[in-house]
């Protein structure tokens, strides 16, 4: 199994609203990523879970919260976002996060297609 | 810092034509390098890679050579097809102390025309 599934495809929500988008790769990685992705623009990392550890956060807003329960699954909680946050997030895998690993290819799901009212 | 340059296009191009993509780079160390390909409407997936100097990428008819000395890794096809319209991301994956962190180019979004 070489996939990344994330659910749901697609979310409308409310700048009140709570949310999660969820991720879940069975390729033995030990490092998964989320990246937002704004329309005709690459992927910004927003964070990296090494070995179900956070390493990465890029200053991402508080309205943003990561979780990784086990190495298979990845979170990421939405609150009061704003309209701006709309956009795709992409989640990725790779076999690990360390320097000099030279086949560190990510694998990326389909990515959530969220906006924000 | 590192960073990627890439053509950002948008390309058009008949179907059957030769593709080029440039891609140059600054980065420290000696880089893992990856292009990325994102079809409309999907996540992206890795197209080829390249580890160390002078290594040929290839996947899908699309070639890409690891160019040490002039910190390259140029996309080339030598046919495309309407299936090969998508956007293609450079992305050089530099070493840093600790981790490898891929740095995505700006993108380069490629229309194949009957």
């Amino acid at each position: 199994d070489t996939e990344v599934t994330q659910t749901p495809k697609h979310l409308v929500m409310g700048m009140t609203n709570k949310k999660s988008l969820k991720c879940e790769q069975h390729m033995g990685h030990r490092a998964m990523y989320w990246y937002k992705q704004k329309a005709k623009k690459p992927p910004e990392l927003m964070f990296v879970y090494s070995y179900e550890k956070l390493s990465i956060n890029e200053s991402v807003p508080s309205r943003f919260s990561p979780e990784c329960p086990n190495s298979s699954l990845l979170n990421l909680h939405l609150h009061a976002l704003q309209p701006e946050d709309s956009a795709l997030y992409l989640c990725a895998s790779s076999h690990r996060f360390l320097a000099g690993d030279l086949y560190n290819e990510q694998f990326f799901g389909p990515g959530t297609r969220l906006t924000v009212l | 810092g590192d960073s990627v340059t890439q053509m950002e296009g948008p390309v058009t191009l008949s179907e059957e034509a030769f593709l080029t993509i440039n891609c140059t780079y600054t980065a420290t160390g000696y880089p893992s390098l990856f292009w990325y390909v994102q079809y409309p409407g999907e996540g992206l997936q890795l197209l080829l890679k390249a580890t160390k100097a002078d290594d040929k990428g290839s996947n899908k008819g699309f070639e890409a050579t690891y160019r040490k000395e002039t910190t390259s890794f140029h996309l080339e096809k030598g046919s495309v097809q309407v299936s090969d319209s998508a956007v293609y991301f450079c992305a050089p994956s530099p070493m840093k102390t600790s981790y490898d962190k891929v740095i995505f180019g700006p993108g380069t979004s490629l229309s194949v025309i009957p």
